[in-house]
């Protein structure tokens, strides 16, 4: 149990365009989910923390009208990288919680971003 | 920031030696977490230690957590190949506060 799929898993697009990546639980309601994002040998960064129905909370440096998160139902998240640029290539990772328990993050495979 | 440090960054061990890996983080925690990581793919959760906890065990994997000194332990046990990854170590802050913090992690590459 406690499965969480990202889709897709690579994607390469042109600079200027928007790129949209999918973030599920599928068999959990996630009351919770995180986006992070992780450069080469570094380590997870948190870009924002995403509560289903309502606005996402963005840590400070992340630019929220760059970074579109909708989370628009318990299983599913999204990530839009609006107009996006060579530096935004990079791997893009969610997790879901629960909400209950010691608040374990489950982790999707990733999407490595690249934009040429 | 509460990102936590790890050391070493990279370690390199031969098959069936243990790994210790170190993670040092700043403030009060209520849970602090392993996650191991292959290259390339998403996170893995190993185990969750709490902070009135000392040591936990999970297989051949041991953790220990100092809350006087900010710092936690990662004990591999009789390592494989397969145990070739990154590891990291991740701090909540508050209970129901699901907000984690990884560490800087850890290559780990077990030589067959």
């Amino acid at each position: 149990g406690a499965v969480v799929s990202q889709h897709p898993s690579r994607v390469i697009c042109k600079s200027g365009t928007s790129v949209k990546i999918e973030c599920r639980s599928l068999d959990f309601q996630a009351t919770t989910m995180f986006w992070y994002r992780q450069f080469p040998k570094q380590s997870l960064m948190l870009m924002a923390t995403s509560n289903e129905g309502s606005k996402a909370t963005y840590e400070q440096g992340v630019e929220k009208d760059k970074f579109l998160i909708n989370h628009a139902s318990l299983t599913l998240s999204t990530l839009t990288v609006t107009s996006a640029h060579p530096e935004d290539s990079s791997f893009y990772i969610c997790s879901a919680t629960t909400g209950v328990g010691d608040y374990e993050q489950y982790f999707g495979p990733g999407t490595r971003l690249t934009v040429t | 920031s509460q990102q936590g440090e790890e050391d070493p960054q990279a370690l390199s061990i031969q098959e069936g030696e243990n790994a210790t890996m170190n993670c040092s983080y700043k403030t009060s925690i209520n849970n602090l977490q392993w996650y191991r990581q292959n290259s390339g793919r998403g996170l893995v959760h190993l185990i969750l230690i709490r902070s009135n906890e000392r040591e936990k065990h999970s297989g051949r994997l041991r953790v220990t957590l100092d809350t006087s000194k900010k710092s936690s332990s990662l004990l591999i046990t009789a390592s494989r190949a397969a145990d070739t990854a990154s590891y990291f170590c991740a701090t909540a802050l508050n209970f129901g506060n699901e907000k984690l913090t990884f560490g800087t992690g850890t290559r780990l590459t077990i030589i067959p």
